[in-house]
C-alpha cells in the first residue's frame, strides 16, 4: 500500500522569504503521480503544483517548484517570496498510474506566514 | 459552472442515526472520492470510485457506506456503526483517475449531538 508521510506538522516564514516543505512517499511502481495541495482557512483544496513521475524535470508553477527525487521517494516543495495569502495547511499527495485509483494523503504541514 | 457540490455543509446527528451526505459534479469525471478530516490532520480515504456501480473501500471504509448509481451522484452514508462520526468530509472527483487534478467540494461538518 501506498503511504505519503509529512514530518513538518508546523512550518513558519517570514513574509517574502523561501520555506521547503518535505514530503517522502513509499510505493513499489515506477509510474505514479505526485500533487500538493493547499487548503486554506476556507477549507477549500486548491492544487498548487503536479509532478509525474516518469519525468525528470522538476514541476515549476510562478513562485512554488519541487524538488522531485525519485529514488529517494522525495517530493518537496519550495515556496520563494512568501506572501501573506500562503498561509495554509498544504498536502502532498500521491496517485497511481494505474490499478486502483487511489489519491493518497499526507498528514499535512500548516504554514505560517510572518509578517 | 461546472463544479462539485457537497451537501449540507453543517449536518447533526443524533448518536444510533444512519445520515448521508450529497455529493454531486456536473464535470463529467469518472472517478469520485471520499475523505475524511479530523481536527489538524491530513485526508483519510474512505471510499472511491472509479466508474459507475463499482466502489472499492479505502483505509477507513468501516461504518460507512457509499453507492454510485450515477456518474454524477456519489453519496455518503455515515451509519450507527461508526464509532467517532464527528469530522469534516470532503468529496472529490477527478477526469481519468491519475493524471488531472483532483476538485473537491466545500466539505460537510457532520456534529454527533
Amino acid at each position: 500500500a501506498q503511504t505519503v508521510t509529512q514530518s513538518q506538522p508546523e512550518m513558519s516564514v517570514q513574509e517574502a522569504e523561501t520555506v521547503t516543505l518535505s514530503c517522502t512517499y513509499d510505493t513499489s511502481e515506477s509510474d505514479y503521480y505526485l500533487f500538493w495541495y493547499k487548503q486554506p482557512p476556507s477549507r477549500q483544496m486548491i492544487l498548487v503544483i503536479r509532478q509525474e513521475a516518469y519525468k525528470q524535470q522538476n514541476a515549476t508553477e510562478n513562485r512554488f517548484s519541487v524538488n522531485f527525487q525519485k529514488a529517494a521517494k522525495s517530493f518537496s516543495l519550495k515556496i520563494s517570496d512568501s506572501q501573506l495569502g500562503d498561509a495554509a495547511m498544504y498536502f502532498c499527495a500521491f496517485h497511481r498510474f494505474q490499478g486502483a485509483q487511489k489519491l493518497v494523503f499526507g498528514q499535512g504541514t500548516r504554514l505560517t506566514i510572518n509578517p | 459552472d461546472g463544479g462539485i457540490t457537497q451537501s449540507p455543509k453543517y449536518l447533526f446527528r443524533k448518536e444510533g442515526q444512519n445520515v448521508t451526505l450529497s455529493c454531486e459534479q456536473n464535470l463529467n469525471h469518472d472517478a469520485m472520492y471520499w475523505y475524511r478530516q479530523d481536527p489538524g490532520q491530513g485526508l483519510r480515504l474512505i471510499y472511491y470510485s472509479q466508474i459507475v456501480n463499482d466502489f472499492q473501500k479505502g483505509d477507513i471504509a468501516e461504518g460507512y457506506s457509499v453507492s454510485r448509481e450515477k456518474k454524477e451522484s456519489f453519496p455518503l452514508t455515515v451509519t450507527s456503526a461508526q464509532k467517532n462520526p464527528t469530522a469534516f468530509y470532503l468529496c472529490a472527483s477527478s477526469r481519468d483517475g491519475g493524471n488531472t487534478e483532483a476538485f473537491f467540494g466545500q466539505g460537510t461538518r457532520l456534529t454527533v449531538v
